[in-house]
């Protein structure tokens, strides 16, 4: 079954280590997102991907980094800059051009938490 | 400033009742909306899609209405039933190649 993989579903950070979340997909889809939930606030975009080699930023990037290396996964490093870094990240999918219904498909996300 | 919003909140109904669900955008040129449900600790599970082209699309007991000039979105529930609680999001693609924009979600109770 084509889907997004998101490990691991549980990860602890310890203040100042950097730590990477993964998400890979096998829909063969161009385009993926990463996006933070917090309790009350909702989804906030911190990075999307069109294609392979390329990103770009969304509303809350700081602190955070992506690469896009490859079309099937889409990793995103939390790095010590990211103050806050305990929430729900969770990462999507899409066609981006040509044909279909360019609706977005979920990973079932990753809950990080700082220690 | 392009933006979706949907109210209440949260949602508490008895068991077995119709529901209707709420999802408002600013700028009715729309390429499609999408609605989701979220249970607690999980990721997003598409729950149905519609084109600018539709007025309503279903699934089950689930409908999905769309009306771009009055800038709305409805998501009726049939027969309610405790396994429908959770949190149901609505997001709206405004351009084929663009991101899309996320409601906060309604949170639903059905009381059993």
């Amino acid at each position: 079954d084509g889907g997004i993989t998101q490990s691991p579903k549980y990860l602890f950070r310890k203040e100042g280590q950097n730590v990477t979340l993964s998400c890979e997909q096998n829909l063969n889809h161009d385009a993926m997102y990463w996006y933070r939930q917090d309790p009350g606030q909702g989804l906030r975009l911190i990075y999307y991907s069109q294609i392979v080699n390329d990103f770009q930023k969304g509303d809350i990037a700081e602190g955070y980094s992506v690469s896009r290396e490859k079309k099937e996964s889409f990793p995103l490093t939390v790095t010590s800059a990211q103050k806050n870094p305990t929430a729900f990240y969770l990462c999507a999918s899409s066609i981006v051009g040509g044909q279909g219904s360019y609706g977005y498909t979920f990973g079932s996300g990753t809950r990080l938490t700082v220690v | 400033k392009q933006e979706v919003t949907q109210i209440p909140a949260a949602l508490s109904v008895p068991e077995g009742e119709n529901l209707v669900l709420n999802c408002s955008f600013t700028d009715s040129a729309i390429y499609n909306l999408q609605w989701f449900r979220q249970d607690p600790g999980k990721g997003l599970t598409s729950l149905l899609l519609i084109q600018s082209s539709q007025r309503e699309q279903t699934s089950g007991r689930l409908n999905a209405s769309l009306d771009k000039s009055s800038g709305r979105s409805t998501l009726y529930i049939a027969a309610s039933q405790p396994g429908d609680s959770a949190t149901y999001l609505c997001a709206v693609r405004w351009n084929r190649d663009d991101k899309i924009i996320f409601g906060k979600g309604t949170r639903l109770h059905i009381l059993p």
